[in-house]
This record gives structure tokens, sequence and C-alpha cells, in this order.
């Protein structure tokens, strides 16, 4: 078990509508990334919060949004969802304190399936 | 920003053969080299790593070897078992820039029993 906590598990649900999708951290870690994994792709970086701020980007839609709040749990809504935005959305932490190398651990995912 | 690219993209061994993935980074900033293995539907999980002050790393069966003038560094894997078969792929780290990581695209090892 990695520590980093993925909710939900499975979903399910039709084009064009909104899913939040949620992540707890590693007890201690600061930094929460998401990222997109489609059908035998590679990982895609989505974004990474540090200690509640946004911290880098990466290729996410102007769909979906996310952030992280002051327990530093984070949150990834994805809206006006298409057929194609079905994949397997990992959660992943490091502890980025200064401490060298930040380990990224990686939660369980939340797949996810556009009908 | 940084690049990283990993070949094979699939590699089928004999069981008992060994297996050598390779990577190569662009950014003579970054300084950690993770490997993670990923089992078909599971999370990606973290094998081995290495600083960029390290020229190679062994744990049992695995290793990992970096040449920083070269930009590159390779996964290892002597003895392979069926249950090897698995997604690798490596990354880089480049700690002093918030702690992003580069992924590449990911090797489909295949041991054949």
């Amino acid at each position: 078990d990695s520590g980093v906590t993925q909710t939900p598990k499975h979903l399910i649900t039709a084009t064009g509508q909104r899913v939040t999708l949620r992540c707890s951290p590693r007890s201690g870690d600061l930094s929460v990334y998401w990222y997109q994994q489609s059908l035998d792709q590679g990982l895609q970086f989505l974004i990474q919060y540090y200690n509640g701020e946004e911290r880098a980007k990466g290729n996410i839609l102007e769909r979906f949004s996310a952030q992280q709040f002051p327990d530093l749990h984070s949150e990834l809504n994805l809206s006006s969802l298409e057929l194609g935005d079905s994949a397997l959305y990992f959660c992943a932490s490091s502890l980025h304190k200064g401490t060298f190398p930040a380990v990224l651990h990686f939660g369980n995912g939340t797949r996810l399936t556009v009908t | 920003g940084e690049n990283v690219e990993q070949h094979p993209s699939t590699l089928s061994v004999q069981e008992g053969d060994s297996a050598v993935i390779k990577c190569t980074y662009s950014d003579s900033a970054s300084n950690y080299f993770p490997w993670y293995k990923q089992e078909l539907g599971k999370r990606p999980q973290l094998i081995i790593d290495i600083r960029s002050n390290v020229g190679e790393k062994k744990d049992q069966r695995i290793a990992v070897t970096l040449n920083k003038t070269a930009k590159h560094f390779s996964l290892h894997i002597t003895e392979t078992q069926p249950e090897d078969s698995a997604v690798y792929f490596c990354a880089a780290s480049i700690s002093s820039t918030g702690n992003q990581f580069y992924f590449g695209t990911g090797t489909s090892l295949t041991v054949i029993p």
C-alpha cells in the first residue's frame, strides 16, 4: 500500500457530465500530482500542486481543473466529458520539503468510463 | 523543458535471460532517476532509483546505471521470471524546480516461460 488514497475506484458516466476525483496524499507529503493514462498509453502529466498552490501544469484540458485543499487532499474536476476522456487517472504524492530525493508514490487510480 | 525518451517500446525475452531498457534525458539539471513497474490495471510502483551522484545501483536481480555525460540511464533485469512481465517506466526529476517528474513512454516487457 502506497499510502495514497484515491476515490472512487471506478466511475461510469455519460458524455457531457461532470465528475470529481479525490486524492488523499501520503501522510506528510506536500505535493500532489495528477496523471492520465489512456488504454495502452503512457502517463500523461496533468497538474501538480504543492502545499495548496499550483506548481506545474502539463497537458491539462481547459475542461479539467484541480485544487489542493488546506488539509492537502486534492480534487480533479472533469467537465463536459467526452468519450476520449475515458482513462485511468492516477494521483501521486511526494514530500518535497527540502528532502532529496522526493520519491513519487502513486495511488491505485480511478478508472473513468464515459459512455 | 526536460524530455525523456525510452527504448524499446516492447521487449520479449526468454525466462532466465536478461532484459535491458534504456532511457535518455535532455536536461543536465536532472538529478534523480526512478524506475516504475506497472502491472496491468494497477498503479506504477517504484522498483529502483538512482541519484545523479551515483553511477550504478543494484537490488537483487535489478540494477540501474547512469551515464551523466551521455545523459542516459538503463534498467537491467537479470534472470528474468514470468512475474517480471509488466510495463516499465523511467523518469527524470529535477529537484530544484519543484520536483517535476518527466516520464518515458514505457516499455512492455514479456517474459516467455
